[in-house]
């Protein structure tokens, strides 16, 4: 079965901190893709990353980050020098060939709050 | 860039009615999405469709039915309304069929009240 597990479910940090978020994917597929979306206060789910499973390599975005590590079945998000707008629900994805229409399964989410 | 959009921001319906939640995309995507979004359980598929008038199960089907008589547009239809279907609901697109790896886009999002 696929899966994907946020384990933390709200996360309170000041500003300027350094924050990262879980995510741990079950899947019996050797081919798939990890993403994370940010759901602002909007409402509107913003796509942040693409990752597929052959590519471990980690990537950096400006002040986000995110750790990818196939032996844990693990793909960790971080944010650096946290700030107010980074408030919002973050979710994490995942894709496999066998899933009908292929469509995301998505974790719980994780609420993070910066205050200043 | 690429456009979903909802018909409505916030819905207050009630019990026995029927609703229908619009969704259109602009950019000629096949597959196309309904989820429901519930504080505690993230995002769940209702269906899915990946071509004009086909439509799939996704995984709480219950109580719901859609229609994509054209490409762009995709309805989530809730034949009798109940104040369990009180949920956010998300309407998502996104290109190729049998592909893995484009990313989907979504909407607003939809705030339906049953009362």
């Amino acid at each position: 079965a696929q899966k994907v597990t946020q384990a933390q479910t709200e996360i309170s940090v000041v500003e300027k901190e350094d924050v990262t978020l879980d995510c741990v994917y079950e899947t019996r597929d050797t081919t798939y893709y990890l993403f994370w979306y940010k759901q602002p206060p909007s409402g509107e789910l913003v796509f942040l990353i693409r990752r597929n499973s052959f590519d471990e390599q980690n990537e950096i975005s400006g002040r986000y980050s995110w750790n990818f590590q196939k032996s844990t079945s693990s793909f960790n998000f971080t944010i650096t020098a946290s700030q107010v707008v980074d408030s919002a629900v973050y979710f994490c994805a995942l894709r496999g060939p066998n899933q009908a229409g292929t469509a995301l399964i998505f974790g719980k989410g994780t609420t993070l709050s910066v205050s200043s | 860039d690429v456009k979903v959009t909802q018909s409505s921001r916030y819905l207050v319906k009630r019990t026995g009615e029927k609703v229908f939640l619009e969704c259109v995309q602009d950019m000629d995507h096949e597959n196309m999405f309904w989820y429901r979004q519930d504080p505690g359980l993230g995002l769940r598929l209702i269906y899915f469709s990946y071509d004009v008038k086909m439509k799939e199960k996704g995984d709480i089907p219950e109580g719901y039915s859609v229609s994509r008589e054209k490409k762009e547009r995709f309805s989530l239809i809730l034949e009798s309304a109940s104040t369990n279907q009180t949920s956010m609901y998300l309407c998502a697109s996104r290109s190729g069929r049998f592909t893995m790896n484009t990313e989907a886009f979504f909407g607003q999002g939809t705030r339906l009240t049953v009362v």
